[in-house]
């Protein structure tokens, strides 16, 4: 049974510092994986997508890598702004349908 | 990219009520759909999945008598919570599976009261 895991549970920084967010999975034959975004109360927003054959992906700010032989990703944001601040989801595919989510982490960019 | 609708955004019924919601496949067909539930500071975990003209396979632990799910045609797929209960209030949400992958709707947030 697939399990992932994110570390930290929660992050707070200054605005306009970089950072990193961590995503690991214990089942490396994973089909992809993607990043979400989610706001309080709201619903999920896709932030980047990684194929099992790609190693990254980036999306202005945003960097995403996958290393699957080691069952780790990790979301880089690059110039914090308060906006930012949300749950970051990690989920993991075994196929393109079903996914399993990690717990996530919250992220409080400061003014 | 493709997007994927649900109705009602949100819902309020008093406890012992039937409550449906609708996911939609807007520009995609989508022969299998995933249900996903998310209580309060936790992460979402899928309860079945939705196959076009069959039966629902749902998750261990999740009632399929109280969660019934019909996908009739390949762009809708609906769930219904049978006699909610203030324990069933929970951000549902749903996704389309394409061949590459699958897109989530916004979610319902149901409460029970």
């Amino acid at each position: 049974k697939q399990e992932v895991t994110q570390i930290p549970a929660a992050l707070s920084v200054p605005e306009g510092e970089n950072l990193v967010l961590n995503c690991s999975f214990t089942d490396s034959a994973i089909y992809n994986l993607q990043w979400f975004r989610q706001d309080p109360g709201k619903g999920l927003t896709s932030l980047l997508l990684i194929q099992s054959s790609q190693r990254e992906q980036t999306s202005g700010r945003l960097n995403a890598s996958l290393d699957k032989s080691s069952g780790r990703s990790t979301l880089y944001i690059a110039a914090s702004q308060p906006g930012d601040s949300a749950t970051y989801l990690c989920a993991v595919a075994i196929n393109a349908g079903k996914s399993t989510f990690g717990d996530g982490t919250t992220l409080t960019v400061k003014p | 990219g493709a997007v994927v609708s649900q109705h009602p955004s949100r819902v309020i019924c008093k406890s012992g009520t039937s409550v449906k919601i609708e996911c939609r496949s807007l520009d995609f067909q989508a022969t299998t759909m995933f249900w996903y539930r998310q209580f309060p500071k936790q992460s979402l975990m899928l309860m079945a999945t939705s196959n076009e003209g069959s039966k629902a396979t749902y998750e261990q632990g999740v009632e399929k008598d109280k969660f019934l799910i019909n996908h009739a045609s390949l762009t809708l797929s609906t769930l219904t919570v049978t006699s909610a209960h203030p324990e069933d209030s929970s951000f549902y949400i749903c996704s389309a599976r394409t061949e590459e992958t699958q897109y989530f709707g916004p979610g319902t947030r149901l409460l029970v009261l």
